[in-house]
């Protein structure tokens, strides 16, 4: 079975500042998708990154990125320059493609200003 | 062009009534899927429908719970005599599959309450 671990239940980091959030995942699978989604208190999940297994290359999206290591099952998400906007639940998530989502219990990020 | 819509946003029912929540996902995906989000908790899977086949009903947690879609568009998530502990949101996805990038594109939920 597929779980999805994300250990921080919370953090909080000042304005302008960089905050890693952790995830771990578990599949015996070779090729696979991880999505990283933002929800802020509005309810709505939004997709932030998205990573195939099949590359090697670390996705990017603009002050989003990520640092995936496939042995190590781990894929965790890096904000630069932290904005106040940014203060949302944060959700890793693991699928084949077409399946569902696995989720984590999600990381609540707070940006102080 | 215009996201996934689910209604009602909010519902308050009694116990022991029937709920409907609706979805209407986003025009031309193929695909569709329900997920729960408990207070505090992540997201858990329910129900997906992918074109024609048949639906994946593994995450459906008992058989008062049930899901339709009609004509491969919109799709309703039936809860028959709630309960309680079924307070939760219930957030429905759409994804246009490989093409998009397997991305599932989220409604805003429905949040329901069972008194």
């Amino acid at each position: 079975a597929q779980t999805v671990t994300q250990s921080q239940p919370e953090m909080s980091v000042q304005e302008a500042e960089t905050v890693t959030l952790s995830c771990t995942y578990d599949t015996s699978e070779s090729n696979y998708y991880l999505f990283w989604y933002k929800q802020p208190p509005s309810r709505q999940m939004i997709l932030v990154i998205r990573q195939e297994a099949y590359k090697q290359q670390n996705a990017t999206e603009n002050r989003f990125s990520v640092n995936f290591q496939k042995a190590a099952k781990s894929f965790s998400l890096k904000i630069s320059d932290s904005q106040l906007g940014d203060t949302a639940m944060y959700f890793c998530g693991h699928n084949f493609g077409n399946e569902k989502l696995t989720f984590g219990t999600g990381t609540r990020l707070t940006i102080i200003p | 062009g215009a996201g996934v819509s689910q209604s009602p946003s909010n519902k308050v029912t009694e116990k022991g009534k029937d709920v409907e929540l609706r979805c209407d996902p986003i025009s031309g995906h193929t695909a569709l899927y329900w997920y729960r989000q408990s207070l505090g908790q992540g997201l858990e899977f329910l129900i997906y429908f992918q074109g024609n086949s048949a639906p994946d009903k593994s995450g459906l947690p008992s058989d008062r719970f049930s899901a339709e879609r009609t004509g491969g568009s919109v799709s309703t998530l039936t809860i028959q005599r709630t309960q309680q502990e079924d307070s939760a949101v219930y957030l429905c996805a759409s994804s246009f599959g490989l093409d998009g990038g397997w991305e599932q594109f989220f409604g805003p939920g429905t949040r329901l309450t069972v008194l």
